[in-house]
């Protein structure tokens, strides 16, 4: 079984649509998680990090439940400058390792 | 800015020919990564350093090597490329201080590795 899964995609939407992706654990003793966005040929790049209690950064909000062992991320009123890969990125229980999901593609149509 | 440099951003080799991707930082992790990651997949880990000690991934090939040689700069050298091994590789760093860390990773560019 994959440390981290995610659905690929790809997420074709609309300017100014909300979006989610989803992203699921396999090791509950896991300690930090994060979304990334990649753009193609580049390198990823954090978009943030996710807390229990929730977080919010402008249009985007995460969310973890330790419970159910999943991790999400929320994008309201999509640009066309989201179009990217989306990973999601967990971190071990003892911090050195970081295991990344696949990635969900995302397409922002005019 | 303080960063993660990987150099060359793109390189060709021949198969067989050995060949060597750099990395440094100044951000003075002390962890620091190499993972490939072929088209749409996830960066895969293939080793680490967590300060001077090495932590190889159990299915890296024994091709990929590493070195650290102090804090900053970290070598991935593959002995015998293939065509398989075509691939972005990408150096990141973090700062992990036991069980109180939740650092970030920070991405070098990546080198885009060629084999023909």
């Amino acid at each position: 079984r994959k440390e981290v899964e995610q659905d690929p995609g790809p997420f074709n939407v609309p300017e100014g649509a909300t979006v989610a992706f989803n992203c699921t654990y396999s090791n509950s003793a896991s300690q930090s998680f994060f979304w990334y966005r990649q753009d193609c040929r580049k390198e990823p790049k954090l978009l943030m990090s996710v807390y229990s209690s929730g977080n919010e950064d402008g249009r985007f909000t995460a969310q973890l439940n330790r419970a159910s062992q999943y991790i999400s991320l929320l994008i309201r009123d999509s640009k066309l400058s989201d179009s990217a890969t989306y990973l999601c990125v967990v971190s071990s229980n003892n911090f050195n390792k970081f295991y990344f999901g696949s990635g969900t593609k995302l397409n922002v149509k005019p | 800015d303080a960063m993660v440099i990987q150099n060359p951003r793109y390189q060709v080799t021949q198969f067989g020919k050995p060949v060597t991707l750099s990395c440094s930082q100044t951000l003075n992790h002390n962890v620091m990564y190499w993972y490939q990651q072929k088209s749409s997949q996830a960066p895969k880990l293939l080793f680490h350093y967590y300060d001077k000690d090495f932590n190889n991934e159990a299915d890296t090939p024994d091709n990929f090597q590493s070195r650290r040689p102090n804090t900053s700069f970290c070598f991935l050298d593959i002995r015998s490329p293939g065509l398989g091994d075509a691939a972005m590789y990408l150096c990141a760093t973090s700062r992990v201080e036991g069980y109180l860390s939740d650092e970030k990773l920070f991405f070098g560019s990546g080198t885009q590795l060629s084999v023909l």
